[in-house]
């Protein structure tokens, strides 16, 4: 069965400092992965999709990029955060195998401070 | 323009009834996928159902069942026999084609769902 996982689930980062959350999906292959953004009591804000490796599509032009150095891992970072960054962070993935459902990881809590 | 619409902000049911969640959507593609999510506390998005655009029938998975209007382009969420872990906030979801063949997910604003014992 395929399994998505990411990481870390929370932290706090001082302003100005760089941001990495990973995420890896298991059991598929060449999967479309994507970092949506919750911030409070709002909806979910697509950041970055990916259809491939090396294939990233911004939604939204902002101090983030999202890179996909292996066909089932999908990174986020931010070379300097800003308090606006703060939020929930969800990695998703969908595929043939899901029938283009969309299955959501953990997510990560992230504050800027 | 929204591509989906959850007109309720919040929703309060008695626990054992039923309670229906909005969803209006808009689209120009012919082949779509609507989905379902739940939310709790927690943060973790619970995939709950899915409805193409193309399937005759009302999609259905234990006490959920999507209320499909394609004229009226709704896809409302009917949750059966309320427990009082169905308190959650419940998204709707679109699914449409973008280039390339991918598809691009895009989220309603959501629904609060509070179930009274």
């Amino acid at each position: 069965s395929q399994t998505i996982h990411q990481w870390p689930a929370t932290l706090v980062q001082p302003v100005g400092s760089p941001l990495s959350l990973e995420c890896t999906v298991e059991g598929t292959s060449n999967p479309n992965l994507y970092w949506y953004r919750q911030a409070a009591g709002r909806g979910l804000q697509l950041l970055f999709y990916s259809v491939g490796i090396g294939q990233i599509s911004s939604e939204v032009p902002q101090n983030l990029s999202a890179s996909r150095p292996q066909d089932r891992q999908f990174i986020l970072s931010s070379k300097k955060l800003l308090l606006s960054d703060s939020g929930f962070y969800l990695c998703a993935w969908s595929g043939t195998a899901t029938g283009n459902t969309i299955y959501f990881g953990e997510g990560s809590w992230l504050t800027v401070v | 323009a929204q591509k989906i619409t959850q007109t309720q902000p919040g929703m309060f049911v008695q626990e054992k009834e039923a309670v229906t969640l909005d969803c209006t959507y808009d689209t120009s593609d012919p082949s779509y996928g609507l989905f379902w999510y739940k939310q709790p506390s927690s943060g973790e998005m619970i995939f709950l159902i899915y409805q193409g655009s193309y399937d005759q029938q009302n999609a259905t998975e234990g006490r959920y069942s999507l209320n499909f209007q394609k004229a009226r382009k709704s896809a409302n969420l009917v949750i059966s026999a309320s427990q009082l872990g169905d308190s959650a906030m419940y998204f709707c979801a679109m699914r449409e084609a973008a280039s390339g063949g991918s598809y691009i997910p895009t989220f309603g604003r959501g629904t609060s769902l509070i179930v009274h014992p």
